[in-house]
């Protein structure tokens, strides 16, 4: 497809149990994102990868929090013993590259509930 | 630290012109965007301004401030799918976005 795709669009899990997200970006686009919308509060940026270099990670808000990407293709988001307040839609956006003025594309997100 | 305040709700009435203000305290300034997100789906991108001055696109317009750290979106001629949330977002260091919480806007007939 043409935009950013997302998997699952929607995941119910138990407290205490692994999720895995997962993010197809634009072909093409070298810049990949996450973030976290949790309700009724904006997104909040979690982790940032630029091609091959080394990821940001400065807004993963604890050591349970992961993620992956391999070169320039799909990226996957860990989340390791889930806890409530993991509770959010979690968006994906891509972008042509780093410069400040490249729009982010985004996924329609998955919506994760733990129970 | 990063403050960006904009109004939570907003209601205009169709064929209206409506202005989303957008307020922004930031270490670091390299540009400012607009986006559009209905429920549900994923943000679209509307615009983005890094001089100081007014981009318009169509029905849409943005403005900017830097010395005020001030934007707003204007809406002109609203239609009743422009009924969705606003998302003001900073860009700092040139690629993670500092979203503000949103704007929800209805418009009604």
């Amino acid at each position: 497809g043409a935009g950013v795709s997302q998997s699952p669009s929607n995941k119910v899990t138990e407290k205490g149990k692994d999720v895995e997200l997962r993010c197809d970006p634009i072909s093409g686009h070298t810049a990949l994102y996450w973030y976290r919308q949790r309700l009724g509060q904006g997104l909040e940026f979690l982790i940032y990868f630029q091609g091959n270099s080394a990821p940001d990670k400065s807004g993963l808000p604890s050591d349970r929090f992961s993620a992956e990407r391999t070169g320039e293709s799909v990226s996957t988001l860990t989340i390791q013993r889930t806890q409530q307040e993991d509770s959010a839609v979690y968006l994906c956006a891509s972008s042509l590259g780093w410069a400040s003025n490249q729009p982010q594309h985004f996924g329609d997100g998955t919506r994760l509930s733990i129970l | 630290g990063q403050n960006i305040d904009q109004p939570t709700e907003m209601t205009a009435t169709e064929g209206a012109i409506v202005q989303i203000n957008c307020t922004y305290q930031t270490s670091g300034f390299n540009g400012l965007f607009w986006y559009q997100q209905h429920a549900g789906e994923a943000p679209t991108f509307l615009s983005y301004n890094v001089l100081d001055g007014l981009e318009e696109k169509g029905r849409f317009s943005s403005f900017l401030s830097r010395s005020k750290g001030y934007s707003y979106l204007l809406l002109k001629e609203l239609q009743m799918k422009d009924s969705a949330s606003y998302l003001c977002a900073v860009s700092r260091s040139g690629y993670a976005l500092n979203f503000g919480k949103g704007t929800s806007l209805l418009v009604t007939p």
